[in-house]
């Protein structure tokens, strides 16, 4: 079956850090890709998505490229703020397969 | 614009006894998922409603159940409840769901969080 996996942390760095929050899928075939976050108490939202190889899903500083010949959508963010502490769930869509999976999500800490 | 509403936000139940969890998506958003939660197991789909119809289900047990109303509110069940049932419950609403020719961009509630004793 579908599967997404990702460090689980918490992953901690200083203000300004560059960030990289490894992901890796198991689908058949081109799923679409994702990434969720989940600030405290609140619910999760989507980060950014791809929806096909060599995309490059972007927003507020985040990137990932959907890279299928290493089945890989890695987050990445140059220079990370106190803001940006939350969790970050890797997930996957494919075809009319049962809703999205999710990786286990990886809590990302930003010290001042 | 108002976002998902989820009712209650925290419960208590005991083994054995019934509960249901309530969901009121975005205005004009017809599909309506549910997910649970665990710091064991992460996020995993339990089931997607769309225009009152159940379109896809995951791999829970029928003590898992839900509905859709004709306003796109939503509500779910759990019978017979185990310890293990504990969980942060999530809805989340979208224009199209993730079935099909849904684009998978959901819109989560803050969830329902479910501690059995």
């Amino acid at each position: 079956g579908n599967s997404v996996t990702q460090m689980e942390g918490p992953v901690t760095l200083s203000e300004e850090a560059f960030l990289t929050i490894n992901c890796t899928y198991t689908a058949t075939g081109y799923p679409s890709l994702f990434w969720y976050v989940q600030y405290p108490g609140e619910g999760l939202q989507l980060l950014l998505k791809a929806t096909k190889a060599d995309d490059k899903g972007s927003n507020k500083g985040f990137e990932a490229t959907y890279r299928k010949e290493t089945t890989s959508f890695h987050l990445e963010k140059g220079s990370v703020q106190v803001s940006d502490s939350a969790v970050y769930f890797c997930a996957l869509k494919w075809g009319g397969a049962d809703g999205l999976t999710f990786g286990k999500g990886t809590h990302l800490i930003i010290q001042p | 614009k108002a976002g998902v509403t989820q009712t209650p936000r925290y419960l208590i139940k005991t083994r054995g006894q019934q509960v249901t969890l309530s969901c009121s998506p975005i205005s004009g958003h017809r599909s309506v998922s549910w997910y649970q939660q665990t710091p064991g197991q992460g996020l995993q789909f339990l089931f997607e409603y769309f225009s009152e119809t159940q379109r896809n289900k995951g791999n829970f047990p029928g003590r898992f159940s839900g509905r859709q109303f004709s306003n796109s509110r939503s509500e779910m069940n759990v019978s017979t409840l185990e310890l293990g049932d504990s969980a942060l419950y999530l809805c989340a609403s979208s224009l199209s769901g993730t079935s099909g020719i849904g684009t998978g961009e959901l819109f989560f509630g803050e969830g329902s969080r479910l501690t059995v004793l």
